[in-house]
């Protein structure tokens, strides 16, 4: 079975220019995470995708964000525009069920702003 | 507030030593979640366990055990032998429920753990 791939791995942008991340979850996996680590900090939640809907995105830091999960499959994280905060490695999950399911993650995408 | 506390940032040890990994988590929760995750060089974070809050019993799988102390809120991981195998970050995770399908896991600061042959 195939794990949840994101792609790019890495990223260098200059701030202000615009940056789309993509995940594919687990087939089949109905919830899908978008989580953050920056600068070697604790992870953080970003929001949580149940099918096409955003069950919670009480985690996105500000409109600069914007996730979208089209039919259900594949989930873009856009950052629009990117400021030197938003350095991080950013990762995605997915699980079967909602619950305490444990996530499958991804090997995130490495966001530098410079 | 942090809800999950890895006080060791870096731990560096000679191969077949042991290593203990110390996490402290604060919930209000009777109900609750606890997860370690293994981040290797190639960047995944791979799960390595799940415990629930009504089990205590310590767990054991190869060369990794568990030590969930619910009178302490902790829920320590120990390395037994070491191998060069095992350097990584490891994050200890919190999960809480925030409605009867909304779950968030709330993650440490992790511990970078290095083992030198």
């Amino acid at each position: 079975e195939a794990g949840v791939t994101q792609f790019p791995s890495h990223s260098v942008i200059e701030k202000g220019q615009t940056v789309t991340l993509r995940c594919d979850p687990i087939s089949g996996h109905d919830n899908l995470y978008w989580y953050r680590r920056v600068m070697g900090k604790e992870i953080k939640f970003l929001l949580h995708f149940v099918k096409e809907s955003k069950q919670d995105e009480s985690g996105m830091p500000n409109n600069r964000f914007l996730a979208e999960r089209t039919g259900g499959t594949y989930s873009t994280l856009k950052v629009q525009p990117a400021e030197l905060e938003d350095s991080g490695v950013y990762f995605c999950a997915s699980s079967q069920e909602t619950g305490n399911s444990p996530l499958h993650f991804g090997n995130g995408t490495r966001l530098t702003v410079t | 507030a942090q809800k999950v506390t890895q006080a060791q940032t870096e731990i560096s040890v000679v191969e077949k030593e042991d290593v203990t990994l110390d996490c402290v988590y604060e919930t209000r929760d009777t109900t609750y979640y606890l997860f370690w995750y293994k981040q290797p060089p190639s960047g995944e974070l791979v799960f390595l366990i799940r415990r629930n809050s009504f089990d205590e019993q310590n767990e054991i799988s190869g060369r990794y055990s568990w030590n969930f102390q619910k009178s302490t809120s902790s829920f320590n991981f120990t390395i037994t032998a070491s191998q060069v195998v095992d350097s990584a970050v490891y994050f200890c995770a919190l999960s809480e429920a925030l409605s009867s399908n909304d779950y968030k896991l709330s993650f440490g600061a992790g511990t970078t753990v290095t083992v030198r042959a």
